[in-house]
């Protein structure tokens, strides 16, 4: 079963508003990404993040890696439309192999 | 392909009958992998293929669920006498790295029902 915890569950916000939502794990994680799904679509990779610490930017999103390697957060900036979908936190477990653990996903509604 | 390439879309089937879902992988690409997500939930991890040979398979819930990958390229996920449990979008994603932090294109998907 999944071991990432992902919150909010869903959010409703304004056009133009921030949004944040953030992954955390009671198990060490070697990676994180980002995934962004819309319906009946596969999930699209939006950001990956390799190190501790790291904090990588594409375009208005931006992602952290958390230092204790059992978190990590997504930020988009001026959101729009087109941000309306699921995103969900992944990573590779340490001693886990190639196989990816998905959170639950944050499901995001944009209002005009 | 351009991208990585899912049969059928959508299938519906009685319970106890045997599905085959196809998976045609970036061309190229050597690693193969197979998730099932249900509604409202995160893809779950079933099965990875390093070229033809199954290298991690403690994904797949029970005996009735079996993939191949016979010449290292297309996969197929079988599923023997389905249960209206089996019922969920079944992905598959493949990787051009066979070690490490691979990064993991998707397919679209194929949606299982199983009445």
């Amino acid at each position: 079963g999944q071991q990432l915890n992902q919150s909010p569950q869903s959010m409703f916000i304004q056009e133009g508003e921030d949004v944040s939502m953030n992954c955390t794990s009671s198990s060490i994680f070697n990676t994180w990404l980002w995934y962004k799904q819309d319906p009946g679509e596969g999930p699209v990779l939006l950001i990956a993040l390799y190190k501790a610490g790291e904090l990588t930017s594409n375009g208005r999103l931006t992602a952290q890696f958390g230092i204790t390697r059992k978190d990590s957060f997504l930020n988009i900036s001026a959101s729009i439309p087109s941000d309306v979908g699921i995103y969900f936190c992944a990573g590779h477990l340490t001693g886990g192999g190639n196989k990816l653990t998905f959170g639950t996903g944050t499901q995001l509604k944009v209002e005009l | 392909g351009a991208g990585v390439s899912q049969t059928p879309s959508n299938k519906v089937t009685e319970k106890g009958k045997y599905v085959e879902l196809r998976c045609d992988p970036i061309s190229g690409h050597t690693a193969l992998y197979w998730y099932r997500q249900s509604l409202g939930q995160g893809p779950e991890f079933l099965i990875y293929f390093q070229g033809t040979g199954a290298a991690d398979d403690s994904g797949l819930p029970n005996d009735r669920f079996f993939a191949v990958r016979p010449e290292g390229s297309v996969s197929t996920l079988k599923i023997q006498r389905t249960e209206r449990g089996d019922s969920a979008v079944y992905l598959c994603a493949s990787s051009p790295r066979s070690s490490g932090a691979n990064v993991l294109t998707f397919g679209a998907g194929s949606r299982l029902t199983v009445l």
